[in-house]
């Protein structure tokens, strides 16, 4: 069970394609999140969004571009990728006003570029 | 940068055991969280410690905070097949920033 959700779940492309990516949140979080797991590595934060603003962006690569239009959905569009860029993108959410740091995520999009 | 190094890396164990992790850093969090991660899913959030020194509970699962605010540990008892998965700490630096753990991938022998 989970209050976030994600599509596609998978997803191959080649370098030269477009394609979004799509984080929905049904918990009334105000804050969004992108992170990148790759294997063997931790997850890496990319974006946050607070009350659809971007407050943390983490040195990610101009081919990964976020949108935040609503405090319930976040977008990452990807375009002209390379193969490295595979890997588990997750999102997450959490509720700051609540006073409450608990983070919650997605099933994730397995991305694969060719 | 700032670390979060999680031991061990990997452990097997037989079921009924109970079930030691740690997580270490260099640096101070005020928030820790513990996350469970099965294959091709999101991680799960199992426990959420907000004070040095909290001992918090989640069925057979406690964690603690760390009173140096620089660990936490997690304690699993009697563990079960489904207890199979990655386990992962996470620490909050500033307001929205969390740092993750490399993970202990747990394998339970029935």
């Amino acid at each position: 069970e989970t209050g976030v959700t994600q599509t596609p779940r998978h997803l191959v492309m080649g370098m030269t394609n477009k394609k979004s990516l799509k984080c929905e949140q049904h918990l009334g979080h105000n804050a969004m999140y992108w992170y990148k797991q790759s294997a063997k590595k931790p997850l890496e934060l990319m974006f946050v969004y607070s009350l659809e603003e971007r407050v943390e962006n983490n040195s990610v690569p101009s081919r990964f571009s976020p949108e935040c239009p609503n405090s319930s959905h976040l977008f990452l569009h990807l375009h002209t990728l390379q193969p490295e860029d595979s890997a588990l993108y997750l999102c997450a959410s959490s509720d700051r006003d609540r006073g409450s740091y608990e983070q919650y995520f997605g099933p994730g999009t397995r991305l694969t570029v060719t | 940068g700032q670390q979060l190094n999680q031991s061990p890396q990997s452990m097997f164990i037989q079921e009924g055991e109970d079930v030691s992790m740690n997580c270490t850093s260099s640096s101070i969090f005020n928030t820790w969280l513990w996350y469970k991660q099965d294959p091709g899913e999101g991680p799960v959030l199992l426990i959420a410690l907000y004070k040095a020194g909290e001992l918090t509970s989640n069925g057979r699962l406690t964690a603690q905070f760390g009173i140096t605010r620089k660990d936490s540990f997690l304690n699993i008892s009697a563990s079960i097949p489904s207890d199979v998965g990655i386990y992962f700490c996470a620490g909050l630096t500033g307001t929205y920033k969390y740092i993750f753990g490399t993970g202990t991938r747990l394998k339970v022998l029935a």
